[in-house]
């Protein structure tokens, strides 16, 4: 089944506390991304990769690493979490010839205390 | 930043009714614009990926209009049904970089 996967679903941590939010996708999809969900705003972009090595920052990139070292895995890296990246995390996934349809994770909810 | 813009924010209408939203983009640089179903709990799933000035996209009861010259989008859903029930998101893509609008709710009563 084509699926992306992200893991955890659900984490609570500390400020400060390192963490790692995995994504994993068995479409072979060049393009991954990261996405942030907040009440009142639409998805907003944290980072992308175009293909293995390659990445650029989205709109909200602060506070984040990613890295691309694999194409089928694109995680997420909080490297000292605060309380305002508390939020619903998605990952997604498409390829890069028009049209292409994106494809998204299951979400991940972090609170940061 | 971009700026794309949905609109209503909330709809509630009933079941058997037909109902639409716009999705306003800039005009320039066009690339791709894309619809998203977003159910709650549940993540984004994706309607319509759109590329041509007066594309126009069918799925059912659910269809799309586009207009890159003056920067929008329609999305329609002819007699609603309860299971239509979700937000409804568009995405404009350029340069590598999705940018959303922040969706219309819709609520379909039975």
């Amino acid at each position: 089944e084509a699926q992306v996967t992200q893991n955890p679903r659900y984490l609570i941590t500390v400020t400060g506390k390192k963490l790692t939010v995995t994504c994993s996708q068995n479409m072979n999809h060049e393009y991954m991304s990261w996405y942030r969900q907040d009440p009142g705003l639409g998805l907003r972009q944290i980072y992308y990769s175009m293909n293995v090595e390659v990445t650029d920052k989205g709109d909200v990139p602060e506070g984040y690493k990613v890295s691309r070292k694999e194409k089928r895995n694109f995680p997420l890296i909080l490297e000292s979490p605060s309380p305002n990246q508390t939020s619903l995390y998605f990952c997604a996934s498409k390829g890069v010839f028009q049209p292409d349809t994106q494809y998204f994770g299951p979400g991940t909810r972090l609170t940061v205390l | 930043i971009l700026n794309v813009e949905q609109s209503p924010q909330s709809l509630h209408v009933q079941e058997g009714d037909s109902t639409n939203f716009t999705c306003s983009f800039p005009s320039s640089n066009f690339y791709a614009l894309h619809w998203y179903r977003w159910e709650t709990a549940k993540s984004p799933e994706a309607l319509f990926v759109m590329t041509l000035n007066g594309d126009e996209k069918k799925k059912g009861r659910i269809s799309a209009t586009l207009n890159t010259k003056e920067g929008y989008s329609y999305l329609y859903i002819k007699g609603s049904q309860p299971e239509d029930s979700a937000t409804y998101l568009c995405a404009f893509y350029n340069f590598n970089k999705f940018y959303f609008g922040s969706g219309t709710k819709l609520n379909v009563k039975p």
